[in-house]
């Protein structure tokens, strides 16, 4: 089946400082990705969905300025958290999307001290 | 805006039938879905169903969808503690954007 990476699995960072993570679609094109947040014991909230090639869309509420999403590729996909600080720690899950199917990578947990 | 509701907590013994419920506002939803997350992992999709389908069995899942009263329900037989997860509720609506509910936490006792 259709599997999505994500690198890094986890990541500490200091505070003030920005931290990429990359979303991989690993054996499909993906046409469409989303970046989600989880905070724990809480649902998966939409930041942005970006398509290849063009600026991503991002969901109310979610600082574009601050979550710089890039599409380049139709298997990559990154988000970057600038300037980070502890609030931003939390659980981030991509998704891939083929064109029928949504797939989902195994989340990176942020910490940021 | 689209809203999607589950119940919090589920406990079950092992062996028995867990059934996991959802209801959805949105009634264009083309796709509805079950997700399960086990502690510190992403989304493993369980299984799925057309809005145009009543019900959708798949081995030890079942899924039950009542579009008039939106509701949605995940039956699991025979539960193992091995089924003990986060279980999320999700639908599709226009241009592929998914809402998910809070998730169902289940406990399986032994």
């Amino acid at each position: 089946g259709a599997v999505v990476s994500q690198h890094p699995s986890r990541v500490i960072c200091k505070s003030g400082t920005s931290v990429k993570i990359e979303c991989r679609s690993l054996d499909f094109q993906a046409t469409t990705m989303f970046w989600y947040r989880q905070f724990p014991k809480q649902s998966l909230m939409l930041m942005a969905t970006s398509n290849e090639g063009s600026k991503a869309t991002y969901e109310q509420g979610v600082e574009k300025d601050k979550f710089l999403i890039n599409h380049a590729s139709l298997t990559l996909s990154t988000l970057t958290v600038t300037s980070a600080h502890p609030e931003d720690s939390s659980f981030y899950i991509c998704s891939a999307a083929d064109g029928n199917e949504q797939y989902f990578g195994p989340g990176t947990r942020l910490t940021v001290t | 805006g689209e809203d999607v509701e589950q119940s919090l907590f589920l406990s079950v013994r092992e062996g028995d039938s867990s059934v996991i419920n959802c209801t959805y506002t949105d009634s264009s939803s083309t796709y509805l879905y079950w997700y399960k997350q086990e502690p510190g992992a992403g989304l493993q999709l369980l299984t799925y169903i057309f809005s145009n389908m009543d019900m959708k069995q798949d081995q030890r899942l079942t899924v039950l969808l009542n579009k008039k009263d939106k509701h949605l329900s995940l039956r699991i037989a025979d539960t193992q503690t091995g089924d003990s997860a986060i279980y999320f509720c999700a639908l599709k609506t226009g241009g592929f954007k998914t809402i998910f509910g809070a998730g169902t936490r289940l406990f399986v006792k032994a």
